[in-house]
Protein backbone atom coordinates (compact mmCIF):
# COMPACT_ATOMS: atom_id res chain seq x y z
CA UNK A 1 0.00 0.00 0.00
CA UNK A 2 1.15 3.34 -1.00
CA UNK A 3 1.97 5.84 1.32
CA UNK A 4 2.05 9.70 1.36
CA UNK A 5 2.81 10.99 4.71
CA UNK A 6 2.42 15.06 5.43
CA UNK A 7 2.40 16.83 8.40
CA UNK A 8 -0.92 17.84 9.36
CA UNK A 9 -0.30 21.72 10.76
CA UNK A 10 -1.52 24.38 10.96
CA UNK A 11 1.67 25.69 9.96
CA UNK A 12 1.80 29.14 10.28
CA UNK A 13 4.06 31.95 8.92
CA UNK A 14 4.10 35.85 8.68
CA UNK A 15 2.96 37.64 5.53
CA UNK A 16 6.40 37.67 3.32
CA UNK A 17 7.98 34.85 4.92
CA UNK A 18 9.36 31.52 3.35
CA UNK A 19 6.95 28.61 3.50
CA UNK A 20 8.61 25.36 3.72
CA UNK A 21 5.82 22.38 3.41
CA UNK A 22 7.44 18.89 3.31
CA UNK A 23 5.95 15.44 1.93
CA UNK A 24 7.54 11.83 2.04
CA UNK A 25 6.28 9.16 0.61
CA UNK A 26 6.97 5.01 0.50
CA UNK A 27 7.17 3.85 -2.71
CA UNK A 28 10.54 4.16 -4.39
CA UNK A 29 9.07 3.26 -7.57
CA UNK A 30 7.20 6.87 -7.99
CA UNK A 31 8.07 8.81 -10.83
CA UNK A 32 6.13 11.63 -10.45
CA UNK A 33 5.14 14.47 -7.72
CA UNK A 34 2.10 16.82 -7.55
CA UNK A 35 1.35 19.86 -5.32
CA UNK A 36 -2.17 20.75 -4.91
CA UNK A 37 -3.80 23.27 -3.10
CA UNK A 38 -7.26 23.07 -1.40
CA UNK A 39 -9.15 26.33 0.07
CA UNK A 40 -11.62 25.72 2.55
CA UNK A 41 -14.74 24.12 1.21
CA UNK A 42 -13.33 24.04 -2.66
CA UNK A 43 -11.73 21.39 -4.78
CA UNK A 44 -8.04 20.96 -5.41
CA UNK A 45 -6.11 23.63 -7.52
CA UNK A 46 -2.70 21.86 -9.34
CA UNK A 47 -0.01 24.29 -8.70
CA UNK A 48 3.26 22.17 -9.31
CA UNK A 49 4.34 19.12 -10.64
CA UNK A 50 8.03 17.78 -10.56
CA UNK A 51 9.56 14.47 -12.52
CA UNK A 52 12.94 15.06 -11.79
CA UNK A 53 15.47 15.04 -8.95
CA UNK A 54 16.40 18.63 -7.65
CA UNK A 55 14.27 22.11 -7.84
CA UNK A 56 11.62 23.25 -10.53
CA UNK A 57 10.64 26.82 -9.93
CA UNK A 58 7.51 28.68 -10.92
CA UNK A 59 6.84 32.00 -9.92
CA UNK A 60 6.87 32.16 -6.07
CA UNK A 61 6.55 27.94 -5.92
CA UNK A 62 9.60 25.88 -6.03
CA UNK A 63 9.36 22.83 -5.76
CA UNK A 64 12.17 20.31 -4.54
CA UNK A 65 12.42 16.39 -5.20
CA UNK A 66 15.56 14.12 -3.77
CA UNK A 67 14.25 10.46 -4.66
CA UNK A 68 17.02 8.64 -2.82
CA UNK A 69 15.64 10.40 0.95
CA UNK A 70 11.88 9.77 -0.85
CA UNK A 71 11.40 13.47 0.19
CA UNK A 72 9.45 16.04 -2.15
CA UNK A 73 9.19 19.64 -0.35
CA UNK A 74 7.30 22.84 -1.48
CA UNK A 75 9.01 26.13 -0.80
CA UNK A 76 6.56 29.85 -0.74
CA UNK A 77 8.09 32.22 -1.18
CA UNK A 78 6.74 35.61 0.14
CA UNK A 79 3.86 34.19 1.33
CA UNK A 80 0.92 36.09 0.99
CA UNK A 81 -2.18 35.76 3.00
CA UNK A 82 -3.80 34.26 0.19
CA UNK A 83 -1.65 31.44 0.13
CA UNK A 84 -3.91 30.49 3.52
CA UNK A 85 -5.02 26.60 2.50
CA UNK A 86 -4.26 23.01 2.56
CA UNK A 87 -1.66 21.77 0.27
CA UNK A 88 -2.00 18.52 -0.67
CA UNK A 89 0.93 16.32 -1.87
CA UNK A 90 0.50 13.41 -4.06
CA UNK A 91 2.66 10.64 -5.63
CA UNK A 92 2.29 9.47 -9.24
CA UNK A 93 3.51 6.16 -9.68
CA UNK A 94 1.21 4.12 -11.92
CA UNK A 95 -0.54 4.91 -14.57
CA UNK A 96 -3.58 6.74 -13.68
CA UNK A 97 -3.46 6.84 -10.37
CA UNK A 98 -2.52 9.51 -8.07
CA UNK A 99 -1.64 8.40 -4.05
CA UNK A 100 -2.60 11.53 -2.03
CA UNK A 101 -1.12 12.52 1.53
CA UNK A 102 -3.67 14.31 4.05
CA UNK A 103 -2.25 17.78 3.59
CA UNK A 104 -1.06 20.90 5.46
CA UNK A 105 -2.42 23.42 6.32
CA UNK A 106 -0.79 26.84 5.88
CA UNK A 107 -1.60 29.87 7.84
CA UNK A 108 -0.02 33.27 6.19
CA UNK A 109 -0.54 36.09 9.37
CA UNK A 110 -0.52 39.54 7.70
CA UNK B 1 -18.46 26.18 -19.37
CA UNK B 2 -14.84 25.37 -19.17
CA UNK B 3 -12.80 22.79 -17.13
CA UNK B 4 -14.10 20.11 -15.06
CA UNK B 5 -17.90 20.46 -13.74
CA UNK B 6 -20.08 18.70 -11.77
CA UNK B 7 -23.53 18.24 -10.57
CA UNK B 8 -25.39 18.68 -8.25
CA UNK B 9 -23.38 20.94 -5.98
CA UNK B 10 -24.88 19.35 -2.85
CA UNK B 11 -27.18 16.44 -2.12
CA UNK B 12 -28.74 15.92 0.67
CA UNK B 13 -30.57 11.79 0.74
CA UNK B 14 -32.00 9.23 2.84
CA UNK B 15 -30.54 6.21 3.05
CA UNK B 16 -33.26 3.99 0.93
CA UNK B 17 -32.98 6.63 -2.12
CA UNK B 18 -31.14 6.37 -5.24
CA UNK B 19 -29.49 9.47 -7.08
CA UNK B 20 -26.69 10.52 -9.48
CA UNK B 21 -23.71 12.60 -9.59
CA UNK B 22 -22.84 13.79 -13.01
CA UNK B 23 -19.29 15.21 -14.15
CA UNK B 24 -18.58 16.72 -17.51
CA UNK B 25 -15.06 17.55 -18.55
CA UNK B 26 -14.23 20.14 -21.59
CA UNK B 27 -10.19 19.81 -21.61
CA UNK B 28 -10.45 17.49 -24.26
CA UNK B 29 -9.12 14.44 -21.53
CA UNK B 30 -9.44 10.75 -22.17
CA UNK B 31 -9.27 9.56 -18.67
CA UNK B 32 -11.63 10.53 -16.17
CA UNK B 33 -11.71 9.58 -11.60
CA UNK B 34 -14.01 9.59 -9.25
CA UNK B 35 -12.64 10.63 -5.77
CA UNK B 36 -14.21 10.77 -1.94
CA UNK B 37 -12.45 13.20 0.58
CA UNK B 38 -13.94 12.78 3.91
CA UNK B 39 -12.87 14.89 7.29
CA UNK B 40 -9.01 14.40 8.25
CA UNK B 41 -8.39 11.55 5.30
CA UNK B 42 -7.03 11.39 2.67
CA UNK B 43 -8.27 12.06 -0.90
CA UNK B 44 -9.40 8.10 -1.59
CA UNK B 45 -9.16 7.31 -5.24
CA UNK B 46 -13.15 5.28 -5.63
CA UNK B 47 -12.67 4.66 -9.90
CA UNK B 48 -10.90 5.35 -12.85
CA UNK B 49 -12.15 4.83 -16.21
CA UNK B 50 -9.29 5.58 -18.99
CA UNK B 51 -10.76 5.81 -22.65
CA UNK B 52 -14.17 4.74 -21.49
CA UNK B 53 -12.74 1.65 -19.95
CA UNK B 54 -12.62 0.69 -16.36
CA UNK B 55 -9.44 0.25 -14.94
CA UNK B 56 -9.57 0.70 -11.09
CA UNK B 57 -12.01 -0.35 -8.50
CA UNK B 58 -10.29 0.38 -5.64
CA UNK B 59 -12.55 -1.74 -3.41
CA UNK B 60 -15.39 0.68 -3.61
CA UNK B 61 -18.97 -0.66 -1.66
CA UNK B 62 -21.59 -1.65 -4.39
CA UNK B 63 -24.11 0.89 -3.21
CA UNK B 64 -21.87 3.15 -5.17
CA UNK B 65 -21.44 2.68 -8.82
CA UNK B 66 -20.02 4.41 -11.92
CA UNK B 67 -20.85 4.86 -15.46
CA UNK B 68 -19.03 6.72 -17.94
CA UNK B 69 -21.00 6.51 -21.54
CA UNK B 70 -18.07 8.92 -23.14
CA UNK B 71 -14.57 10.47 -22.73
CA UNK B 72 -16.47 13.58 -21.63
CA UNK B 73 -19.11 12.67 -18.92
CA UNK B 74 -18.80 10.15 -15.35
CA UNK B 75 -21.79 9.77 -13.68
CA UNK B 76 -21.56 8.17 -9.72
CA UNK B 77 -24.97 6.24 -8.80
CA UNK B 78 -25.66 5.67 -5.56
CA UNK B 79 -28.64 3.66 -3.84
CA UNK B 80 -28.93 2.74 -0.40
CA UNK B 81 -26.11 4.91 1.04
CA UNK B 82 -25.05 4.71 4.43
CA UNK B 83 -24.25 8.08 6.75
CA UNK B 84 -20.64 7.33 6.75
CA UNK B 85 -20.75 7.77 3.16
CA UNK B 86 -21.65 11.49 3.72
CA UNK B 87 -18.41 13.46 2.17
CA UNK B 88 -16.88 15.54 -0.43
CA UNK B 89 -17.09 13.60 -3.75
CA UNK B 90 -14.78 14.99 -6.35
CA UNK B 91 -14.32 14.30 -10.33
CA UNK B 92 -11.16 14.91 -12.17
CA UNK B 93 -9.86 14.13 -15.29
CA UNK B 94 -6.41 14.19 -17.01
CA UNK B 95 -4.67 13.46 -20.50
CA UNK B 96 -2.98 9.63 -20.39
CA UNK B 97 -0.50 9.15 -22.68
CA UNK B 98 0.14 5.09 -21.90
CA UNK B 99 3.17 6.07 -20.16
CA UNK B 100 4.06 6.65 -16.81
CA UNK B 101 5.05 9.80 -14.81
CA UNK B 102 2.50 11.90 -16.71
CA UNK B 103 -0.53 12.50 -14.84
CA UNK B 104 -1.62 16.01 -14.38
CA UNK B 105 -5.16 15.67 -12.79
CA UNK B 106 -7.11 18.55 -12.96
CA UNK B 107 -10.29 18.73 -10.30
CA UNK B 108 -13.81 19.74 -10.59
CA UNK B 109 -16.08 21.70 -7.46
CA UNK B 110 -17.40 18.40 -6.20
CA UNK B 111 -20.71 17.60 -4.66
CA UNK B 112 -21.06 17.98 -1.33
CA UNK B 113 -23.30 14.86 -0.09
CA UNK B 114 -24.95 14.34 3.11
CA UNK B 115 -26.74 10.88 4.19
CA UNK B 116 -29.18 11.15 6.84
Amino acid sequence: QKEVEQNSGPLSVPEGAIASLNCTYSDRGSQSFFWYRQYSGKSPELIMFIYSNGDKEDGRFTAQLNKASQYVSLLIRDSQPSDSATYLCAEGGGYSTLTFGKGTMLLVSP
Amino acid sequence: ETGVTQTPRHLVMGMTNKKSLKCEQHLGHNAMYWYKQSAKKPLELMFVYSLEERVENNSVPSRFSPECPNSSHLFLHLHTLQPEDSALYLCASSRETGTSGTNEQFFGPGTRLTVL
